[in-house]
């Protein structure tokens, strides 16, 4: 399969806590990005990291990328409840974006 | 100022109708895309058209055609409606090829009954 595998599918913490999802690919990539998507609601775009990039941040987000083992990670510290939504990692390759199943974070207050 | 907009946001119909979904961007984007997300939320590319070309076209079946009047806008028909093609259709802009940041509208939830 061309998608990306992330982990966990689902998630569910406290307000306060950080949430951690994960994205692994098979194949190279341009750059990895993360998207969030609220119920019924279009894809926003949250970040961008560049093959050749190993960390970037963004307010609360922090996303790592390891082209060895070709996986990529979104942290998001101290969650809040409006961070409940659904989080996809989506690579870039022989231009277009290929998107993972996605993870559901659901942030309890 | 909505970015990317999409019309309907809802439609519902029987099988066998044709239907189209319209989607314009005012983000001054070169590229426009579909995609379609099922009931297991899995967003998998349609099409995308560069300056009104046509750039992917992911084996789509030929009931799904795509039109581009324009830069800005990106509209798909459908013709022979099947019940497997109730999803949420998304359409995106970016400036460039993929690999930028895209844009998505709000999407529009296909049930064929």
């Amino acid at each position: 399969s061309q998608q990306g595998e992330e982990d966990p599918q689902a998630l569910s913490i406290q307000e306060g806590e950080n949430a951690t999802m994960n994205c692994s690919y098979k194949t190279s990539i341009n750059n990895l990005q993360w998207y969030r998507q609220n119920s019924g609601r279009g894809l926003v775009h949250l970040i961008l990291i560049r093959s050749n990039e190993r960390e970037k941040h963004s307010g609360r987000l922090r996303v790592t990328l390891d082209t060895s083992k070709k996986s990529s990670s979104l942290l998001i510290t101290a969650s809040r409840a409006a961070d409940t939504a659904s989080y996809f990692c989506a690579r870039s390759n022989t231009g277009k974006l290929i998107f993972g199943q996605g993870t559901t974070l659901q942030v309890k207050p | 100022d909505t970015a990317v907009s999409q019309t309907p946001k809802y439609l519902v119909t029987q099988m066998g109708n044709d239907k189209s979904i319209k989607c314009e961007q005012n983000l001054g984007h070169d590229t426009m895309y579909w995609y379609k997300q099922d009931s297991k939320k899995f967003l998998k590319i349609m099409f995308s058209y560069n300056n009104k070309e046509l750039i992917i076209n992911e084996t789509v079946p030929n009931r799904f055609s795509p039109k581009s009047p324009d830069k800005a806008h990106l509209n798909l028909h459908i013709n022979s409606l099947e019940l497997g093609d109730s999803a949420v259709y998304f359409c995106a802009s970016s400036l460039g090829l993929a690999g930028n940041e895209q844009f998505f509208g709000p999407g529009t939830r296909l049930t064929v009954l």
